[in-house]
């Protein structure tokens, strides 16, 4: 009964692919987002999604495009992947905007 | 800009051995502070909400207080389980939904 899923844990690939990260939430919450971990294990918000529509949008490269087909999913894809885009990227989830998110436990990338 | 700071960026501490981590902000009409719990290999997991300042949450050996500058995590008597990285964050007022984190407070606490 895991409350926010990502998939997959682990993604390797070659620098120039074109990759996704996939999001569930079965909390019935509103609001979902993606972070970004750093090697510092600094979190920097990317997105965030209300019911479907795009309601942050952070200073990241266009090649960064996030998807909700409905309030329960959020994925992320990115083309063109990039040496600099390796990091841990976490999605989370809030039952209104301003409430405790909660965190699924990370998709780790590593561009080769 | 909104900022947030945490000190100090390690904790080594004995087991029983309380201790307090701290989080400044720089934030006018903060719309919340948040604790959260990391460990390796795992999301942050949440701990608590202070809205405004004199507040105090509680939950097992953590203790959270709230000023109008900065926020401090209390740990009395901690065990080898507490061990962690501890994050704080903060909701702006200017962004819905935005949360800025510190750089978190990696604890060991050592039977």
């Amino acid at each position: 009964d895991t409350a926010v899923s990502q998939t997959p844990k682990y993604l390797v690939t070659q620098m120039g692919n074109d990759k996704s990260i996939k999001c569930e939430q079965n909390l019935g919450h509103d609001t979902m987002y993606w972070y970004k971990q750093d090697s510092k294990k600094f979190l920097k918000i990317m997105f965030s999604y209300n019911n479907k529509e795009l309601i942050i949008n952070e200073t990241v490269p266009n090649r960064f495009s996030p998807k909700s087909p409905d309030k329960a999913h959020l994925n992320l894809h990115i083309n063109s992947l990039e040496l600099g885009d390796s990091a841990v990227y976490f999605c989370a989830s809030s039952q209104v905007e301003e409430g405790p998110q909660h965190f699924g436990d990370g998709t780790r990338l590593s561009i080769l | 800009e909104d900022q947030v700071t945490q000190s100090p960026e390690a904790l080594r501490l004995q087991e029983g051995e309380s201790s307090s981590l701290n989080c400044s902000y720089t934030v006018s009409g903060l719309r919340g502070l948040f604790w959260y719990r990391q460990d390796p290999g795992k999301g942050p997991e949440f701990l608590f909400t202070l809205y405004s300042a004199g507040e105090e949450k509680e939950k097992e050996r953590l203790k959270a207080t709230l000023t109008k500058k900065e926020s401090f995590l209390h740990i009395t008597a901690p065990k080898p389980e507490d061990s962690a990285t501890y994050l704080c964050a903060v909701h702006p007022p200017s962004n819905t939904g935005k949360l800025i984190f510190g750089q978190g407070t990696t604890l060991q606490v050592k039977p």
